[in-house]
């Protein structure tokens, strides 16, 4: 069972223009939450968090919105770069049985931004 | 900065070969991790250790056996490659605390022919 979702396997967006990426989960325990950006050939690199208690984050031209209710999450990137082309996971945190928190990955989108 | 060094980027293997995929961290993180990243399927965690010489399944062990002999060591092992291991891998460390955020390594390729 998935418990953290991107559907959106790709997304294409003029540069400029505003990109929105979404992530739901199902697991009302997650109380953090990331993302992360990944270009081919390289590891993942971390791009922005939220904690459960807030609604909004934001850095520079990222912003993470979280809606509790909804179960739902969404990265904006304002205004959009070609050098932001690349995959974008999504993440969620949970303490775990094992005594250490636990990240547990989307599948990823996988963000173009045409020049 | 956190620095994770996975020792091989790219690695071409033959089915039933044994393989070491090496990790070293420099930042004392107790944490760190295994994960494979395939298209469409995102990041699997393999295994995980929180302690030298402690290790703990993750969601898709089989097939995998993990060494954590030194804090800043952490390998994978396949004892015998099959084609469906083929994939990239990604080992990662993560310090104390509540946050959860990882620090990646830059990933090795594995294919097994």
């Amino acid at each position: 069972d998935q418990q953290v979702k991107q559907n959106s396997p790709s997304l294409s967006v003029q540069e400029g223009r505003i990109s929105i990426l979404n992530c739901d989960y199902t697991n009302s325990m997650f109380d953090y939450f990331l993302w992360y950006k990944k270009y081919p050939a390289e590891g993942p690199t971390f791009l922005i968090s939220i904690s459960s208690i807030k609604d909004k984050n934001e850095d520079g031209r990222f912003t993470v919105f979280l809606n509790k209710s909804a179960k739902h999450l969404s990265l904006h990137i304002v205004p959009s770069q070609p050098g932001d082309s690349a995959v974008y996971f999504c993440a969620a945190s949970a303490f775990t049985w094992a005594g250490s928190y636990q990240l547990t990955f989307g599948k990823g989108t996988k963000l173009s931004v045409i020049p | 900065d956190v620095k994770v060094t996975q020792s091989s980027r790219y690695l071409v293997k033959r089915t039933g070969e044994k393989v070491f995929l090496e990790c070293v961290q420099d930042m004392d993180h107790e944490n760190m991790f295994w994960y494979r990243q395939d298209p469409g399927l995102g990041l699997r965690l393999i295994y995980f250790s929180y302690d030298v010489k402690m290790k703990e399944k993750g969601d898709i062990p089989e097939g995998y056996s993990v060494s954590r002999e030194k804090k800043e060591r952490f390998s994978l092992i396949l004892e015998s490659a099959s084609t469906n291991q083929t994939s990239m891998y990604l080992c990662a460390s993560r310090g104390p605390g509540g946050t959860g955020e990882l620090f990646f390594g830059e990933g090795s390729r594995l294919t097994v022919l």
